[in-house]
């Protein structure tokens, strides 16, 4: 699976949009970036996730670049509940498990 | 609420002793992952069963040993418990065997696992 780089730490003001950063500039034409987030100590939470075209959901957008060496996870409007660590992971499709870095520590700023 | 069940949420024990853990899949869910969390090493992947097979083994130490039900729950089984056992226990669930193309692992809340 490719390795991905993410900022350690980002701040966000409540009700602005929080845009997460991955670098995976390794990643092979078959494999899919997930994004999970884990609230302090909660089971991690699943986001969205993508293979080449941006993928929008009720939480979140995810925006792949053209060469998807790099992503983008955008909350529209972060609230304080938005506060956690934020995964990147990029995995083939036939992948057996999911393989967790550091993530971002978001935090939410009121 | 993911729909993944896991009890206890808290376990506290001596060293030395034997404890099991168990997780309930989402309904429909044929997969069963279960994860390590401690301080100084983040989620780790432990072991993966798919419909009472395992299919997947990650760091899981030979102390440690898993098993999946006909009725699809899962038990980790933790014996000789050290310290440094001392973790979050995470189980995902998920309906097919891979992890990637589109297929989502679903966690529960964690039994949070302390040994004195």
């Amino acid at each position: 699976d490719a390795k991905t780089t993410q900022p350690p730490s980002m701040d966000c003001a409540e009700g602005r949009a929080a845009n997460l950063p991955c670098n995976h500039s390794t990643i092979s034409g078959n494999e899919y970036v997930y994004w999970y987030r884990q609230i302090h100590s909660q089971g991690p939470q699943y986001i969205i996730h993508g293979l080449k075209n941006n993928e929008t959901n009720e939480m979140a957008s995810l925006i792949i670049t053209e060469d998807r060496k790099s992503s983008t996870l955008i909350l529209p409007h972060a609230t304080l509940r938005d506060t956690a660590v934020y995964y990147c992971i990029v995995i083939t499709g036939s992948a057996r498990q999911l393989t967790f870095g550091s993530g971002t520590q978001l935090t939410v700023l009121p | 609420d993911s729909g993944v069940t896991q009890t206890p949420k808290h376990l506290i024990t001596a060293t030395g002793q034997r404890v099991t853990l168990r997780c309930s899949p989402r309904s429909g869910d044929l997969s069963v992952y279960w994860y390590q969390q401690s301080l100084d090493q983040g989620l780790q992947f432990l072991i993966q069963y798919y419909n009472g097979e395992e299919r997947a083994k990650g760091n899981i130490l030979e102390r440690f040993s898993a098993q999946q039900f006909p009725d699809l729950h899962s038990e980790l089984n933790l014996s000789s418990l050290e310290l440094g056992d001392s973790a979050l226990y995470f189980c995902a669930s998920s309906a097919y065997a891979y992890s990637g193309g589109g297929n989502i692992q679903y966690f529960g809340a964690g039994t949070r696992l302390s040994v004195l």
